[in-house]
């Protein structure tokens, strides 16, 4: 089956500066590849996504790469705010319909 | 839209008790999916649901059991809680077809003594 790593698991910046979240993949049959936030005491959300034919996606600060040669995505995080504090997970998705997700990466976003 | 919603929120159950957790959507979802989260661990899943009447495991299955009589609710039932079932649950659900994003609800902490 399909194994989703994520990198780092704690991640600390200071407002402003940039964050980046790395997760690889083993299944070269996935072709979906979403980013969620979790705030504290809440479920994930979905803040952007990724498909097998597209290299990058942008919505505002938010951006994520897609190396499906190398089967790794990244999430990247410009001019960080406090409220970008949440934890973080990617997952990747193939020919069913479920997904597997990595481990999580905590964003402190240091005022 | 409510999205999805989970009862109860929070729950503490003794060693050999059982409880049913209670999801549902109102998105006309097909797909519904229990997951447990645990520090570091990520979000495991439990078991799913591609329809009304249908279910599958997941990755940890054990000491669960679900059911999707309607296609809206998706409930996860533990027979006899142990201390390893402590977590924090999550549902989910998405639609059928090209669209894959997940629509999770806002949790439940159940605490197994």
């Amino acid at each position: 089956g399909e194994n989703v790593e994520q990198h780092p698991s704690t991640l600390s910046v200071q407002e402003g500066d940039s964050a980046v979240i790395k997760c690889t993949y083993s299944d070269s049959a996935s072709n979906y590849f979403p980013w969620y936030k979790q705030e504290l005491g809440k479920g994930p959300q979905l803040i952007i996504d990724i498909r097998s034919n597209v290299g990058e996606k942008k919505d505002q600060r938010i951006a994520v790469t897609l190396n499906k040669t190398a089967k790794h995505f990244s999430l990247h995080i410009t001019e960080t705010q406090p409220e970008d504090s949440a934890v973080y997970f990617c997952a990747a998705r193939g020919g069913s319909y479920i997904p597997t997700f990595g481990r999580g990466t905590s964003l402190i976003v240091h005022p | 839209n409510a999205g999805v919603t989970q009862t109860p929120k929070f729950r503490v159950l003794k060693t050999g008790q059982s409880m049913t957790l209670l999801c549902a959507q109102d998105m006309n979802h097909e797909y519904m999916y229990w997951y447990r989260q645990d520090p570091g661990m990520g979000l495991r899943l439990i078991h799913y649901s591609v329809g009304e009447g249908t279910t599958a495991k997941g990755e940890v299955p054990d000491g669960y059991n679900v059911s999707r009589l309607k296609k809206q609710n998706f409930l996860l039932g533990l027979e006899s809680a142990a201390p390893s079932q402590t977590s924090v649950y999550f549902c989910a659900s998405s639609p059928q077809g090209s669209s894959y994003e997940q629509y999770f609800g806002p949790g439940t902490r159940l605490t197994v003594t």
